[in-house]
């Protein structure tokens, strides 16, 4: 079965420093993997999403990046996290050419 | 810009009650459309797609009104268990992302 995994799940950071938030999606290959973030009073903001290794699409101009170094591994990483970066980002995954999207547990950041 | 628009809520109900939630969505073109729940710090788990038909999944029915550029949903007989946050989400086509409603809390009450 595929199952999907994000971490760290929580962490609080210090203003300017990096971040780095890990997901793998196993049991499945080529899926499509997205970023989400959800800040407090806010409904879910796309990131970045990849339909392929090196294939990352931006929604949102910011300080974010994305990779994707290999088929079932998506990357969100900060070189400088500001204060706005706080929240909920949730890694999501779905089958190529299906629509049935599925999350991880997500990862709380704190940014002091 | 696309967008799905839900109820603000939140929705206080007691137990029994049924419930309905609603959400727009301005993209006439949107193909798919779905219901998430998501409890209090915890990950969107999906809950129903819905079809054009309507459908209906034990208490839970879905329905989409094209024409109107809405879905809906409604919740027979609301237990405790039931109160969380409740998302839509719609897809225009393919391998677009979904897009998401900032969600409608529901409160159940004994």
């Amino acid at each position: 079965s595929q199952t999907i995994h994000q971490w760290p799940a929580t962490l609080v950071q210090p203003v300017g420093s990096p971040l780095s938030l890990e997901c793998t999606v196993e049991g499945t290959s080529n899926p499509n993997l997205y970023w989400y973030r959800q800040a407090a009073g806010r409904g879910l903001q796309l990131l970045f999403y990849s339909v392929g290794i090196g294939q990352i699409s931006s929604e949102v101009p910011q300080n974010l990046s994305a990779s994707r170094p290999q088929d079932r591994q998506f990357i969100l990483s900060s070189k400088k996290l500001l204060l706005s970066d706080s929240g909920f980002y949730l890694c999501a995954w779905r089958p190529s050419g299906a629509n049935v999207l599925t999350f991880g547990a997500g990862s709380r950041l704190t940014v002091l | 810009r696309k967008e799905v628009e839900q109820d603000p809520g939140p929705f206080n109900v007691p137990e029994g009650a049924t419930v309905a939630f609603n959400c727009t969505y301005s993209n006439s073109a949107s193909q798919s459309f779905f219901w998430y729940r998501q409890d209090c710090r915890k990950e969107p788990k999906l809950l129903m797609s819905v079809y054009s038909s309507g459908n209906e999944d034990g208490r839970f029915t879905a329905q989409l009104n094209r024409a109107s550029q809405y879905i809906s949903l409604l919740i027979r007989d609301s237990k405790l268990s039931d109160s969380a946050t409740y998302l839509c989400a719609v897809q225009d086509s393919g391998n677009t992302p979904l897009v998401f409603g900032k969600g409608t809390r529901l409160s159940v009450i004994a």
